[in-house]
C-alpha cells in the first residue's frame, strides 16, 4: 500500500524555524516528483514546493522562496521541508504529496494525512 | 500564474440529484493538465479526475470531467451521501501549479 506520513508540525513563534518530514512507503520513492502542499485554516489548497526524482531540480511558490527548502533522501525514502523565517501567514496544514506518475506534468496522488503548523506568539 | 476560479462557491443539492461544478482558468491550461480532487472534513484531498477527463483508480463512474482550454467541468451524475464534500480543481500545466478556491457540495 502506498503511504505518506508527515511529521514535525507544531507551534512556532514568528521568525522561527521548523522542519517537516514525510516518510514514504509502498512504492519506489526515487521514481517520482514529490511536493508539499498547504492549506490555511478554512482556505483552499496552495502548492508550496516540489523536487525532482534525483533532487537536481527544486521549485517554489514565490511566497516561500528564500525561506523554505525542500529536500529528499532516496536512500531513506524521506522528503523534508525546512521552513525558516516563519510568518503568521504560513499557518496551515502541510501535506506531502506524490506525483501520480514520473512526469513533471502530473497531478498529486496520493497525499499524506497532513501535519499542522501554527505560527503565533 | 494561472488563476483558477470555481463556481458556485456552494452547491445545495439532494441525494440522487446531478451536480455540475465549474472551473475557469485565467489562461489556457496546456495539455488539458487539469485535475479534480475531493476533500472531506479533516481528511486529505483525494484525486478524482486528471487530464481533464480521466478517472483515477477506484473512482466511481458517476464522476466525470470535461472541458479544455479555459473552461472545465466536474459532473456527479447522481449524488450519493458520501459525495457531499469540497471539490478542488488544480492545473499542473504551467508552474506554479495552482488550485481553485473550492466548491462545497452541501445537502439541501
Amino acid at each position: 500500500e502506498v503511504q505518506l506520513v508527515e511529521s514535525g508540525g507544531g507551534l512556532v513563534q514568528p521568525g522561527g524555524s521548523l522542519r517537516l518530514s514525510c516518510a514514504a512507503s509502498g512504492f519506489t520513492f526515487s521514481g517520482y516528483w514529490m511536493s508539499w502542499v498547504r492549506q490555511a485554516p478554512g482556505k483552499g489548497l496552495e502548492w508550496v514546493a516540489n523536487i525532482k526524482q534525483d533532487g537536481s531540480e527544486e521549485y517554489y511558490v514565490d511566497s516561500v522562496k528564500g525561506r523554505f527548502t525542500i529536500s529528499r533522501d532516496n536512500a531513506k525514502n524521506s522528503l523534508s521541508l525546512q521552513m525558516n523565517s516563519l510568518r503568521a501567514e504560513d499557518t496551515a496544514v502541510y501535506y506531502c504529496a506524490r506525483s501520480k506518475s514520473s512526469s513533471w506534468h502530473a497531478p498529486f496522488d496520493p497525499w499524506g494525512q497532513g501535519t499542522p503548523v501554527t505560527v503565533s506568539s | 500564474e494561472i488563476v483558477l476560479t470555481q463556481s458556485p462557491g456552494t452547491l445545495y443539492l439532494s441525494p440522487g440529484e446531478r451536480a455540475t461544478l465549474s472551473c475557469r482558468a485565467s489562461q489556457s491550461v496546456s495539455g488539458s493538465y487539469l485535475a479534480w480532487y475531493q476533500q472531506k472534513i479533516g481528511q486529505a484531498p483525494r484525486l478524482l479526475i486528471y487530464g481533464a477527463s480521466s478517472r483515477a483508480a477506484g473512482i466511481p463512474d458517476r464522476f466525470s470531467g470535461s472541458g479544455s482550454g479555459t473552461d472545465f467541468t466536474l459532473t456527479i451524475s447522481r449524488l450519493e451521501p458520501e459525495d457531499f464534500a469540497v471539490y478542488h480543481c488544480q492545473q499542473y500545466g504551467s508552474s506554479p501549479w495552482t488550485f481553485g478556491q473550492g466548491t462545497k457540495v452541501e445537502i439541501k
